[in-house]
Formats: C-alpha cells, structure tokens, sequence
C-alpha cells in the first residue's frame, strides 16, 4: 500500500525556521517526482514545489523562492521541506504528493499543519 | 500563469441529480485533471489527462474539454459524491489549480 507520512508541523513564530518531512512506504520511491502542495484554513489547493527524482532539480513557486527548500533521500524514502523566514501567510496545512507521470498527483499524504504566528 | 476559473463556487444536488461543474483556463492548456476533497481529509485524484477516470473512481463520473474549458460531470449524485473538487493544470509553470467547487447534498 503506498503511504505518505508527514511530520514536523506545529506552531513557528514569523521569521523563524520549520522543516517538514514525508516518510513514503508502499512504492519505489525514487522512481517518482515528489510535490508539496498547501492549503491556507478554510482556502484551496496551492502547489509549493517540485522535485526531481534524483534531487538534482527543484521548482518553487515564486512567493517561496529563496525561502523554501525542497529534498529528498532516497535511501530514506523521505521528502522534505524546510521552511525559512516564515510569513503569517505561509499558515497552512502541507501535503506531499506523489507526481506519477501521465496520471497527476497520485498519492497524498495526510498533511501537515503549520502555524506561523506570534 | 495560467488561472484557472472554477464554477459554479458551491452547487446543491439531490440524490439522482446530473452534476457539470465547469473549469476554465486563462490560456490553452493540454489537459486537465481533477481532485475530490472531502472534509478533513486530503485530495484524491479523480480524473487525469482530462477524461480518465483514477483507480476506485466511479463510472458515473467523466471527464471532458480542450482548449481552455473543461469539465467534470456525474451522471446521477449519489451522497458520496458531496465534496470539493478542484480542477488542475500541468501544461506551464507555475502549476495551479482552481479555487474549487464545493457540491453539497
């Protein structure tokens, strides 16, 4: 069974750090590009970024460029996402995303909160 | 970026009911895909290269559009299908999705 298991949220204060991570299991891992996608209380999708399967590319979206990180072990199976100088309006809830070729998103963590604030 | 427009925002339906929401994109686009969110829960795929059905997707839904309009519609809503659903492009970056539709009982 595939799974997508995030961690790390909670509540940050606004210009501090938070690292995010996704523990996959049920599939070849590094097979496959991997996304993060959030979603703001009570608002819609919004995809954060990408990666390669390799780790080698990334693509951010522009509000989180030179903030957000995007990585990944493969020999961990774990995506991550650090997070630096955190804004009131990054406040969300993250999901990993896995990026089947030809198929979209396929698989979806269960999410993981973030709250930036004072 | 291509923005993708949802409608209706909200729309009611009985049991039995044929459901179309609409999805339209600023710009051609390829194809579409849809994700259905339930309360509390994370998305699902639903629909991928603008037709396909996901795997466990019932046959009452399909999928449908080119260009920059496409849509998702279920033949006959069952309780199941209340939800939210957003529509999806691939086609340019940044990728986007639409602000979605919320299908209530």
């Amino acid at each position: 069974e595939v799974q997508l298991v995030e961690s790390g949220g909670g509540l940050v204060q606004p210009g501090r750090s938070m690292k995010l991570s996704c523990a996959a299991s049920g599939f070849t891992f590094s097979n496959y590009y991997m996304a993060w996608v959030r979603q703001a209380p009570t608002k819609g999708l919004e995809w954060v970024g990408i990666i390669s399967t390799g780790g080698g590319n990334t693509y951010d979206r522009d509000s989180v460029k030179g903030r957000f990180t995007i990585s990944r072990d493969n020999a961990k199976s774990t995506l991550y996402l650090q997070m630096d100088s955190l804004r009131s309006e990054d406040t969300a809830t993250y999901y990993c995303a896995r990026v089947n070729s030809g198929y979209g998103m396929d698989a979806w963590g269960q999410g993981a909160s973030v709250t930036v604030s004072s | 970026e291509i923005v993708l427009t949802q409608s209706p925002t909200t729309i009611a339906a009985s049991p039995g009911e044929k459901v179309t929401i609409t999805c339209r994109a600023s710009s051609s686009i390829g194809y579409m895909y849809w994700y259905q969110q339930k309360s509390g829960a994370s998305p699902k795929l639903w629909i991928y290269d603008t037709s396909k059905l996901a795997s466990g997707v019932p046959n009452r839904f399909s999928g449908s559009g080119s260009g920059t309009s496409y849509s998702l519609t279920i033949n006959t809503m069952e309780t199941e299908d209340a939800a939210t659903y957003y529509c999806q492009q691939w086609s340019s970056t940044p990728w986007t999705f639409g602000g979605g539709t919320t299908l209530e009982l």
